[in-house]
């Protein structure tokens, strides 16, 4: 159990469809972070937020938009996807986005394929 | 721009001992971290370097060497629940962590 959780665990969307992904953390971390991995390929940060800034978006395409209502909860709202957005979201939390030891944690992953 | 480098796949014996390589350039560095991933799995935390040497924790040790960019992951008395993908990351100067792109650990009985 790595007190963080994702929400579909696998999800099929059409590419005109509106789908949300949702990320839940009982750590009581304030940094959390959405992750893409696709395979043999390294992990992609997407959206950074601490303490509910948003502090990175990393080129993302503006068809995913992340949401951070407080410091819990994560959510990535995805619309028009394309068939190469078909990859496993991870998301993370971390006591804050600064150094020291201070590791993510992740959730299991939604399994997101893109017809 | 900023490359982590490791071997795409190893194999090793039950009760041997691997090591398993890593090479990094980025933009700065404060902190070397592995990260251990079974298959269809959440990646899970396995140990931190920041200055130079070896850190051991139980049957895994890393090592890190900052002015070679290099650091590597020894895991002993291998069990068959050690396969999994091993992942390096380095976090840079703007404290992001960047991934390398794993090596699968096969372990034969």
């Amino acid at each position: 159990e790595t007190g963080v959780t994702q929400t579909p665990r696998h999800l099929v969307m059409g590419m005109t469809n509106k789908k949300s992904l949702k990320c839940e953390q009982h750590l009581g971390h304030n940094a959390m972070y959405w992750y893409k991995q696709s395979a043999k390929k390294p992990l992609e940060l997407m959206f950074v937020y601490n303490f509910k800034e948003q502090t990175e978006n990393n080129s993302v395409p503006s068809r995913f938009s992340p949401e951070c209502p407080n410091s819990s909860h994560l959510f990535l709202h995805l619309h028009t996807l394309q068939p190469e957005d078909s990859a496993l979201y991870l998301c993370a939390s971390s006591q804050d986005a600064s150094g020291g030891a201070n590791e993510q944690f992740f959730g299991p992953g939604t399994r997101l394929t893109v017809l | 721009g900023q490359n982590i480098d490791q071997p795409t796949e190893m194999t090793a014996t039950e009760g041997a001992i691997v090591q398993i390589n890593c090479t990094y350039q980025t933009s700065g560095f404060n902190g070397l971290f592995w990260y251990q991933q079974h298959a269809g799995e959440a990646p899970t935390f396995l140990s931190y370097n920041v200055l130079d040497g070896l850190e051991e924790k139980g049957r895994f040790s890393s090592f890190l060497s900052r002015s070679k960019g290099y650091s590597y992951l020894l895991l002993k008395e291998l069990q068959m629940k050690d396969s999994a993908s091993y992942l390096c990351a380095v976090r840079d100067s703007n404290y992001q962590l960047i991934w390398g792109a794993g090596t699968k650990l096969i372990i034969k009985p």
